[in-house]
């Protein structure tokens, strides 16, 4: 089964400072895998998507990488911002069968202005 | 379009009541999905339809749970006879199809279960 996992559960840094979370999966025949932002009292926005044959996806201020062989991803948010505070989820996709997506629990961040 | 459409968006009921909450996926979306958030376990998905067919209900807990799609722009997921630890927030999240890269979420529905 598997299982994905976020580190650090939660993380304060002040405004302006470069950040990186990070995301490991057990199982490395995933399909793509996801990073999606949460606010409180609202749903998921996805940021960025690493399909498995990319290593790296960048979007503004992001940029996430992937090391499958090794059950590894990253988001790196440059120039953190409070508005940037929020939680973060990676998620990954089976390479086959369901259609679904396999969730972390999250890293909850606070950029203190 | 209004993305995906949940509701109600806060739901408190007594133990043993019956609840149901209701989805609208984005119109041309033929996958449904349907998660549960809580602190201990994160996002797990429960059911998710292909079509308006359930394809994969294994992470339903118990049989206390079901799910229907009726049509293309509608679900449901009822509880019955609600309990304490069903208190969550459950999301409802929809895609176009086996290849989309992306899955857009409802706001969710936060229930309690007193």
């Amino acid at each position: 089964k598997q299982e994905v996992t976020q580190i650090p559960a939660a993380l304060s840094v002040p405004e302006g400072e470069n950040l990186v979370l990070n995301c490991s999966f057990t199982d490395s025949a995933i399909y793509n895998l996801q990073w999606f932002r949460q606010d409180p009292g609202k749903g998921l926005t996805s940021l960025l998507l690493i399909q498995s044959s990319q290593r790296e996806q960048t979007s503004g201020r992001l940029n996430a990488s992937l090391d499958k062989s090794s059950g590894r991803s990253t988001l790196y948010i440059a120039a953190s911002q409070p508005g940037d505070s929020a939680t973060y989820l990676c998620a990954v996709r089976r390479q086959t069968g369901a259609n679904n997506l396999f969730f972390g629990t999250g890293t909850r961040l606070t950029v203190i202005p | 379009d209004a993305g995906v459409i949940q509701s109600p968006r806060h739901e408190v009921t007594e133990m043993g009541q019956e609840v149901t909450l209701r989805c609208k996926p984005i119109s041309g979306h033929d996958y449904l999905f349907w998660y549960r958030q809580t602190m201990m376990r994160g996002l797990e998905l429960l059911i998710y339809f292909n079509n308006n067919v359930p394809i994969d209900d294994s992470g339903m807990p118990e049989d206390r749970f079901s799910a229907k799609m009726p049509n293309a722009s509608f679900s449901t997921l009822k509880i019955q006879p609600s309990e304490p630890r069903d208190s969550a927030v459950y999301f409802c999240a929809s895609s176009r199809d086996m290849s989309s890269v992306v899955y857009t979420f409802g706001s969710g529905t936060r229930l309690t279960v007193v």
